[in-house]
């Protein structure tokens, strides 16, 4: 099976501080992705990587930052953060082609900004 | 950019009862998708749908992919206490397209 794993399920920041939200996957997959997800608006993407090093802005990206230096870690950065970026956040992965649409997710990182 | 209306936003039944979601968009995707999130877990891929018109089933639910290519539909038959969570449709506009597009979720709660 394939495992998608978030470094935290809750974290409590205050305003300003770096927060660092970490993902790994097992299956070697291609494509990583970051969301956020808020109650009425779904999941809004904020940033993508399809290879190492490599990385796309989504719909949200102002105010994030993303790194990815291995092929299994993708990471997402909050640079200052703001209380509206409290929120969960959900990191996904994906092989290409048409499973570019299987994203496989992981539990998510409920993240509030003080 | 593009948008996906889905809904009802949420929805009150009884086990046993079937249950319709839909979902629309101002403009075609090519792939119509629909995840399932569990309560405290990542969304999981339930059905994926390719062609217009396509019809598919995964034991008791069953999705359309609209003639037009701006609407999906799911339809879960018999509901079970398992199956209460939110449940999402997602587009894809091409193959060439480098995101989904997720709609707002169905919060569907069922009453044993």
């Amino acid at each position: 099976d394939v495992k998608v794993t978030q470094s935290s399920r809750y974290l409590v920041k205050r305003t300003g501080e770096k927060v660092f939200l970490e993902c790994v996957q097992d299956m070697d997959h291609e494509n990583m992705f970051w969301y956020r997800q808020d109650p009425g608006l779904g999941l809004r993407l904020i940033y993508f990587s399809y290879d190492v090093k490599m990385k796309e802005k989504g719909d949200i990206p102002e105010g994030y930052s993303v790194s990815r230096e291995k092929k299994e870690r993708f990471s997402l950065i909050l640079e200052s953060a703001s209380t509206n970026q409290t929120s969960m956040y959900l990191c996904a992965s994906s092989l290409g082609g048409q499973a570019y649409n299987e994203q496989f997710f992981g539990p998510g990182t409920r993240l509030t900004v003080l | 950019g593009q948008q996906l209306n889905q809904s009802p936003q949420s929805m009150f039944i009884q086990e046993g009862e079937d249950v319709s979601m839909n979902c629309t968009s101002s403009s075609i995707f090519n792939t119509w998708l629909w995840y399932k999130q569990d309560p405290g877990e990542g969304p999981v891929l339930l059905i994926a749908l390719y062609k217009a018109g396509e019809l598919t089933s995964n034991g008791r639910l069953t999705a359309q992919f609209g003639i037009t290519r701006k609407d999906s539909f799911l339809n879960i038959s018999a509901s079970i206490p398992s199956d209460v969570g939110i449940y999402f449709c997602a587009g894809r506009a091409g193959a060439g397209a480098q995101k989904l597009v997720f709609g707002q979720g169905t919060r569907l709660t069922i009453n044993p």
